[in-house]
């Protein structure tokens, strides 16, 4: 499978606390997307980010990108009840999407 | 009101049976997609379709089948050969014009009787 990975499993925080999620990946990619489900939900996109570029920024989102390690980040800063839920990975090879197995986020208020 | 709209939301099969779950998007997208979600899983592809009257075979196809005889439409069968049916299926759509975000339909849950 080319499925990738994602670490932690599950992720406990306060809210107003910083919450950090870990992707790995397989194969070459032209980018790498974050979406994020709501329990029983369709996904949602988050942010992407292009194989050549290292950081990006979006609101209280923070990705990056090391193609080197095939890894990524993704930083919720000042988190909120509202950011509870599952948060998956995607990397596109140009026709398909491969998904990790996600991080669950629970925010305590 | 554009978007990805699924249904039923909810469907049982019961064996021995084939059942079909609707996807409609009038996004005016050319690409589609279906996959499975088990429970605490990612998603997995099913099939794709980049264009109408043409689709491939995703990681986990077996048991399944698709037609896309209209771009906005792109229904899924779950076919009496799926022997472990129950999941949560989502479709999703994208253009093919070098936009990269999918987009999803709120999913359907099936279940067997």
């Amino acid at each position: 499978s080319q499925q990738g990975e994602e670490d932690p499993q599950a992720l406990s925080i306060q809210e107003g606390e910083n919450a950090t999620m870990n992707c790995s990946y397989k194969t070459s990619i032209n980018n790498l997307q974050w979406y994020r489900q709501n329990s029983g939900r369709g996904l949602v996109h988050l942010i992407l980010i292009r194989s050549n570029e290292r950081e990006k920024h979006s609101g209280r989102l923070r990705v990056t990108l090391d193609t080197s390690k095939k890894s990524s980040s993704l930083l919720i800063t000042a988190s909120r009840a509202a950011d509870t839920a599952s948060y998956f990975c995607a990397t596109d090879t140009g026709n398909q999407f491969y998904f990790g197995t996600g991080t669950s986020l629970t925010v305590i208020p | 009101d554009g978007g990805i709209t699924q249904s039923p939301k909810y469907l049982f099969r019961k064996e021995g049976q084939n059942v079909t779950l609707s996807c409609e998007q009038n996004l005016n997208h050319d690409a589609m997609y279906w996959y499975r979600q088990d429970p605490g899983q990612g998603l997995r592809l099913i099939y794709y379709s980049q264009i109408v009257n043409d689709f491939q075979k995703g990681d986990i196809a077996e048991g399944y089948s698709v037609s896309r005889e209209k771009k906005e439409s792109f229904p899924l069968t779950v076919t009496s050969a799926q022997k472990n049916p129950t999941a949560f299926y989502l479709c999703a759509s994208r253009e093919n014009d070098g936009q990269e975000t999918q987009y999803f339909g709120p999913g359907t849950r099936l279940l067997v009787l």
